[in-house]
């Protein structure tokens, strides 16, 4: 069936460092990829998507790029600051799934100190 | 513009009391629906999915339920809570229709319930 496995955490960067969350995924089909953060105590919120391979996605300085030859979506930024401390999620749908059903890691926790 | 809401924000409930969990979204009709738990520590899992009025896919057999009465109403319920409901709680929904299979779910801002 469809799953998506992401990077355990916790990471700790401190501010300005470079940020990568790896993210790989299984389906049967053409799914969609996604990441959602969720700052604490609040519901999930997108952060990016692609729809479809080679797409990169990006959103606040954050990047992935649907690779279909490695089944991955990594998470990538730059420069990372305070304000990015959340857990974040990779997510999938389509493909073989559920109508609409997003598939989810586990999360990675990020903390940024200044 | 659809916007998706969730109450109670927060709930301590004891052991053996029922549950009952609203989610309303506006702005749309027909969508699809999901409630999603969040354990201390881990992962999302899908509990419940409705594709219509009436219409609920259980993900996880378990000591809870889960109703549409309404298009844009979902509602999580227990009739006695255990310890181990206790969880961060999300609803969620997607635009309907096969042409958008692939679209991201929208979420509310969660419930945090402690059973004790």
């Amino acid at each position: 069936g469809d799953s998506v496995t992401q990077m355990e955490g916790p990471v700790t960067l401190s501010e300005e460092a470079f940020l990568t969350i790896n993210c790989t995924y299984t389906a049967t089909g053409y799914p969609s990829l996604f990441w959602y953060v969720q700052y604490p105590g609040e519901g999930l919120q997108l952060l990016l998507k692609a729809t479809k391979a080679d797409d990169k996605g990006s959103n606040k300085g954050f990047e992935a790029t649907y690779r279909k030859e490695t089944t991955s979506f990594h998470l990538e930024k730059g420069s990372v600051q305070v304000s990015d401390s959340a857990v974040y999620f990779c997510a999938l749908s389509g493909g073989g799934s559920t109508l609409g059903r997003l598939y989810f890691g586990r999360g990675t926790q990020l903390t940024v100190w200044p | 513009s659809q916007t998706i809401h969730q109450w109670p924000a927060t709930l301590v409930q004891p052991v053996g009391s029922p549950l009952s969990l609203e989610c309303t979204v506006e702005g749309t009709s027909n969508p699809n629906l999901y409630w999603y738990r969040q354990a201390a520590g881990r992962g999302l899992q899908l509990l419940f999915y409705s594709v219509g009025i009436g219409q609920i896919s259980s993900e996880v057999p378990q000591n809870l339920s889960a109703s549409r009465p309404q298009d844009r109403q979902f509602i999580l319920s227990s009739k006695k809570l255990l310890l181990s409901d206790s969880g961060f709680y999300l609803c969620a929904w997607s635009p309907p229709g096969p042409s958008r299979a692939n679209t991201e779910a929208f979420f509310g801002q969660g419930t945090r319930l402690t059973v004790v």
